[in-house]
């Protein structure tokens, strides 16, 4: 089985650009989630889908952030315009919620990260 | 925001030796608690996700127990090995919460 797969691996662009990072769950899995990963706060939360649908963005930096899963199969993470304190490794993860009340409970499967620097 | 934290930060030890770390969350609405291994340049990967008072755990040589009363759980490894280094990340989330909140880990080291 193919993992959850990101792209792209490595990105660097200049401040004021446009970033698009991408991201491929694991077939049949119902929930998606995007982190950030930095020295000072380790992985932090930005938001998760459940069926495609966003559920909890409130970890989002800001406006210019933005992500969307127009279906099961892909989802992307916007940052216009990027600056360099956006600079971190971006994980996608997903899951299988299986819990009761729709909990968690299922293990994430993460990608490889996009390490992002932006000059 | 769920407040997960993790101590030690960084730990080293001699191979053979036993070793554990703790992972401390708030005790309400909790409903899961995951730990995952993260080596070096490599993408997180779940060790177990434990969901009662008193669970235990064990995959191989490592293993984990969940107190959900007094909000804490531990991470064993025994005996050591050079192949455990990694940074350990514990995970929390709360009733009606989909969304999981790590600590900032345990960075172990195991030294030949």
């Amino acid at each position: 089985d193919a993992g959850v797969i990101q792209s792209p691996r490595h990105e660097v662009t200049e401040m004021g650009q446009e970033v698009t990072l991408r991201c491929k769950p694991i077939s049949g899995h119902n929930s998606l989630f995007w982190y950030r990963q930095t020295m000072m706060r380790g992985l932090e939360l930005l938001i998760y889908f459940n069926n495609n649908v966003p559920i909890d963005d409130s970890g989002m930096p800001e406006d210019r952030f933005s992500a969307k899963m127009p279906n099961a199969s892909f989802s992307t993470l916007k940052i216009q315009p990027s600056e360099p304190r956006d600079s971190a490794v971006y994980f996608c993860a997903s899951s299988l919620t299986v819990g009761r009340y729709g909990v968690n409970t299922g293990e994430l499967f993460f990608g490889e990260g996009s390490r992002l620097t932006v000059l | 925001i769920l407040n997960v934290e993790q101590s030690p930060q960084s730990l080293h030890v001699q191979e053979g030796d036993s070793t554990n770390f703790t992972c401390s969350f708030p005790s309400s609405n909790f409903y899961a608690l995951h730990w995952y291994r993260w080596e070096t340049a490599k993408s997180p990967e779940a060790l177990f996700v434990m969901t009662l008072n008193g669970d235990e755990k064990k995959k191989g040589r490592i293993s984990a127990t969940l107190n959900t009363k007094e909000g804490y759980s531990y991470l064993y490894i025994k005996g050591s090995q050079p192949e455990d280094s990694a940074t350990y990340l514990c995970a929390r989330s709360g009733t009606g919460a989909n969304n999981l909140f790590f600590g900032t880990g345990t960075r172990l080291t195991v030294i030949p």
